[in-house]
């Protein structure tokens, strides 16, 4: 069995740049979530996928976007980077949309900074 | 954002002493509780869950303590481990969108 893998695992831009991060999701998952974890924080909800749809978004600007694909690997892209974007990206998939019945399967994340 | 509030931010615990982090939520409609552990470079993994119609949940050595009317639950890891020490989030969910705390991270000493 698969786990959840993210690429890349590093990466560094500057302001006002475009990004995209990429996520696999486990075997049998049909859902991906996409968190941000903040140094010294919890991972705040930013959006979810499921069969390719969005399907719940947190409290992040439209330039915030995502995509699933139809084998439920998924995209985040980043567009117009400020210096507060500089985070931990966690991708989490489970296998069905609703978080509250079961486990989410984190990957181990891409770390972004915003120079 | 932060609906879930946890404490206390660090804890430094004795090998074999009693590890104990709270959670207070405060939107009434979560209806999953889970505790997650974190390891440095890793991404979060579950480590045990509640859900608001029970009062305790056990799982070996980690226990989570729900109290449905004060909107509070706490982790408690008994005969603590260095291998234990981790950053811990708790969280509450509520249909696809899962809010966690700000995390704990608890030091055990050998």
């Amino acid at each position: 069995e698969t786990g959840v893998t993210q690429s890349p695992t590093h990466l560094i831009k500057t302001r006002g740049q475009q990004v995209t991060l990429r996520c696999s999701s486990q075997s049998g998952h049909n859902t991906v979530s996409w968190y941000q974890q903040a140094l010294g924080q919890g991972p705040q909800f930013i959006f979810q996928y499921y069969r390719e749809e969005e399907n719940g978004r947190g409290n992040f600007p439209p330039r915030f976007s995502g995509l699933q694909f139809p084998n439920y690997s998924s995209e985040l892209n980043v567009n117009a980077l400020e210096l507060d974007d500089s985070a931990l990206y966690l991708c989490a998939s489970s296998p069905d949309p609703g978080a509250n019945t079961g486990e989410l399967f984190f990957g181990e994340g891409s770390r972004l900074t915003v120079l | 954002q932060q609906q879930v509030k946890q404490s206390p931010q660090s804890l430094i615990v004795q090998k074999g002493g009693i590890s104990i982090i709270n959670c207070a939520y405060e939107n009434t409609a979560f209806d999953y509780f889970p505790w997650y552990q974190q390891f440095p470079g890793k991404g979060p993994a579950l480590l045990i869950a509640i859900r608001p119609d029970v009062s305790e949940k056990k799982e070996g050595r980690f226990t989570i303590s729900f109290n449905k009317s004060a909107k509070q639950f706490s982790l408690h890891i008994m005969d603590s481990q260095p291998g234990d020490s981790a950053t811990y989030f708790c969280a509450a969910s509520n249909n696809n969108d899962m809010r966690f705390g700000a995390g704990t991270r608890l030091t055990v000493k050998p």
